[in-house]
């Protein structure tokens, strides 16, 4: 079955350091992935996608790679600041088209100051 | 220009009552979707809609149903509620076309139902 995954547990970090976040996926084969960002009470805002060619997208504090051999993406945001403590989910295209876009559990993110 | 506009915003209901979430985008957007949100469990897709005039099952589409009434409307029914559906839905659309770079969601601000 069709399966993506994303570390359940929430990630602290100091403020400063780089924040690496994990999204693995089984049984797809995407065209294109993307990550959102969420804060308490309100619904996922868009931050970045990647396409299946690229390796490597950056916006500016914000890096994402993805690997379709190992079938995972990392999110990376450098100097991270307690502004940036929110969940983050990752999405894909789904079996059904680029339109069917289905998305990982997210991870939690809290920098401490 | 107000993105996508989800109603109620909250709702209490009955186990076996009926109810349907409403969802306008004024994006001239293709493509809608309804996901809900559960503590521990992400998003998951209950329905979407590709264009006007199609509806395809996601993950959990048991206990739902959809109606595309056109571009910019796409609606999602229990038709009896259960306690098992008490979660917080999500309306989205979809930018972009295929091989471009603009692809992206646009989600309203969320309904939170209870079922008792």
């Amino acid at each position: 079955s069709q399966k993506i995954e994303q570390n359940s547990e929430a990630l602290n970090i100091q403020e400063g350091k780089t924040a690496t976040l994990t999204c693995n996926y089984t049984n797809y084969s995407p065209a294109y992935l993307q990550w959102y960002r969420q804060d308490p009470g309100r619904g996922p805002v868009f931050l970045l996608l990647i396409r299946e060619n690229e390796k490597e997208k950056r916006k500016e504090r914000l890096k994402v790679t993805f690997d379709t051999t190992l079938k995972q993406s990392l999110f990376h945001i450098t100097a991270s600041q307690p502004a940036d403590s929110a969940t983050y989910l990752c999405a894909l295209e789904g079996s059904g088209g680029y339109q069917k876009v289905t998305f990982g559990t997210g991870t939690k993110l809290q920098v401490i100051p | 220009n107000a993105g996508v506009t989800q109603t109620p915003k909250f709702q209490v209901l009955k186990t076996g009552q009926s109810m349907t979430l409403q969802c306008a985008q004024d994006m001239n957007h293709n493509s809608m979707y309804w996901y809900r949100q559960d503590p521990g469990m992400g998003l998951r897709l209950i329905y979407y809609s590709a264009s006007e005039g199609t509806t395809d099952k996601g993950e959990v589409p048991n206990g739902y149903n959809v109606s595309r009434l056109n571009k910019r409307e796409f609606s999602l029914r229990l038709e009896s509620a259960a306690p098992s559906q008490t979660s917080v839905y999500f309306c989205a659309s979809l930018s972009g076309r295929v091989g471009k770079t603009n692809e992206k969601l646009f989600f309203g601000s969320g309904t939170q139902l209870s079922v008792l």
